[in-house]
C-alpha cells in the first residue's frame, strides 16, 4: 500500500537557519504530494503540493519537489522565522480520478525556531 | 469561503457514552473526508462521501463508528459505547472533485478534540 516518511523530529532550529525536512514515500503509480502544516490548536494547511514528476511547489519560501527517481519530495526554506514554528506532515494521494484520492500522512515533524 | 467548520472544538465524556461531531464543509464542495489523529501522529483516514453518498470506510471504522451525509451539505459523526482508545482529534476535511479533473486539495477544519475518562 501507500506509505510516507518523514525524517524524525523535533527539529530544532535559531532564527534565519536553513530547513530541510526529509520525506520518501512509497505508492503504485503516480501519486500527487503535499506538504501541510499544522499550527498548535488548528487543523491541517495546505503548504504547497506538487501533481507530477520535477514539479515544484512552492509557498511562503518554502519550497519542494517531486522527485520521482528518488522517491523524495524534501521540504525547505532558506531562512526560517520564529513564525514557521509548527508541526508539518508530508502527504500523498492518488490520482485516480474515480478513486478517493484520500490522504496518506506521515507521522509529522514538530518545527521550533528559536529567536 | 467560510472555510470547513467542525463542532464541537473539544469533548470529554466517560467511557461507554455516544458521541456525535458535525462537520459543515465548504459550500461548493462535493467531497467531504473524516479522519483520526493520535498524539504524535499523522492523520489518519476514516471514510469520505461524493455529495450523500458514503463510497469507501477504512478498516479503522469500527462497528461502533457511523458517518452520515443525509443531504450532501453536512456530515455527523457518532461513536457509541465509546472506549478509553476514541481518544483522539477527529479532522473533517472537504474537497471538489469534478469529472476529468483529479486532486483539487483537501481543506481541513480546526477538528474536534475527543478525551474519554
Amino acid at each position: 500500500g501507500n506509505s510516507v516518511t518523514q525524517m524524525e523530529g523535533p527539529v530544532t532550529l535559531s532564527e534565519e537557519a536553513f530547513l530541510t525536512i526529509n520525506c520518501t514515500y512509497t505508492a503504485t503509480g503516480y501519486p500527487s504530494l503535499f506538504w501541510y502544516v499544522q499550527y498548535p490548536g488548528e487543523g491541517l494547511q495546505l503548504l504547497l503540493k506538487a501533481t507530477k514528476a520535477d514539479d515544484k511547489g512552492s509557498n511562503k519560501g518554502f519550497e519542494a519537489t517531486y522527485r520521482k527517481e528518488t522517491t523524495s519530495f524534501h521540504l525547505e526554506k532558506g531562512s526560517v522565522q520564529v513564525s514557521d514554528s509548527a508541526v508539518y506532515f508530508c502527504a500523498l494521494s492518488d490520482l485516480r480520478i474515480q478513486g478517493a484520492q484520500k490522504l496518506v500522512f506521515g507521522q509529522g515533524t514538530r518545527l521550533t525556531i528559536n529567536p | 469561503d467560510t472555510g470547513v467548520s467542525q463542532d464541537p472544538r473539544h469533548k470529554i465524556t466517560k467511557r461507554g457514552q455516544n458521541v456525535t461531531f458535525r462537520c459543515d464543509p465548504i459550500s461548493e464542495h462535493n467531497r467531504l473526508y473524516w479522519y483520526r489523529q493520535t498524539l504524535g501522529q499523522g492523520p489518519e483516514f476514516l471514510t469520505y462521501f461524493q455529495n450523500e453518498a458514503q463510497l469507501e470506510k477504512s478498516r479503522l471504522l469500527s462497528d461502533r463508528f457511523s458517518a452520515e451525509r443525509p443531504k450532501g451539505s453536512f456530515s455527523t459523526l457518532e461513536i457509541q459505547r465509546t472506549e478509553q482508545g476514541d481518544s483522539a482529534m477527529y479532522l473533517c476535511a472537504s474537497s471538489l472533485v469534478r469529472l476529468g479533473t483529479v486532486n483539487q486539495p483537501q481543506h481541513f477544519g480546526d477538528g474536534t478534540r475527543l478525551s474519554i475518562l
